[in-house]
């Protein structure tokens, strides 16, 4: 039940941009995606709802095909900061909430 | 505002013991998870709160996991004869609603080994 993520990692240079990809073998009801880095806990970037509802941080972007049961993160103009491990979770059913697979990204000068 | 608190950040145990983590979630969230995360990983779903009741459990991996939130807030995750298996970051989320629609706000964890 836990979705997928691909890449599993990716490096860019400063001023690159980067999609991060979250597919599941379910029906979702929202797709959350978070940020974590080395030895933090994960920080929250976006949720997107059944019906097009987003709420998240202006400078990123996802979308979400409720059909294909998948969702990507667009990140731009990617900055040092931006470097972490980036998990999609989604709802399945009830309350269970699973994350996926995660991505590395490295976002180099 | 203070975020969502765990106690303690570190806790070494043997194996056979038993551990009690607490999580103290964000004032008036209602909901309240509990995740764990082995290296690597991302964080696995054990149990779910929605006020004082155990809204969803089926994420904990056996019998010797127990969790309480007797009063809406505080929430403590029990572990009786520990494992080596056992042994992960221990993460809580606390919500303003339903955590599956709403933001989910992490504290730091509780880095759990089992010698």
């Amino acid at each position: 039940q836990q979705p997928v993520q691909s890449p599993q990692a990716v490096i860019l240079r400063e001023g690159e941009d980067a999609v991060i990809n979250c597919s599941s073998s379910k029906a979702l009801y929202s797709v959350h995606w978070y940020r974590q880095k080395h030895g933090e806990a994960p920080v929250f970037l976006m949720i997107l709802l059944k019906g097009g509802e987003q709420k998240g941080h202006e400078k990123i972007s996802a979308s979400f095909n409720e059909k294909k049961q998948q969702s990507s993160l667009y990140l731009t103009a990617s900055q040092l900061s931006y470097s972490g491990t980036y998990f999609c979770g989604t709802e399945i059913s009830g309350n269970q909430f699973y994350f996926g697979t995660g991505t590395s990204l490295t976002v180099i000068p | 505002g203070a975020g969502v608190s765990q106690t303690p950040s570190n806790k070494v145990t043997e194996k056979g013991k038993y551990v009690e983590l607490r999580c103290d979630p964000i004032s008036g969230h209602t909901a309240l998870y509990w995740y764990r995360q082995s290296l690597g990983q991302g964080p696995e779903f054990l149990i779910y709160f929605q006020g004082t009741g155990a809204a969803d459990d089926s994420g904990l991996p056996n019998d010797r996991f127990f969790a309480v939130r007797p009063e809406g807030s505080v929430s403590t995750l029990k572990i009786q004869r520990t494992e080596r298996g056992d042994s992960a970051v221990y993460l809580c989320a606390s919500s303003l609603n339903r955590g599956t629609i709403n933001e989910q706000f992490f504290g730091p964890g509780t880095r759990l080994t089992v010698l």
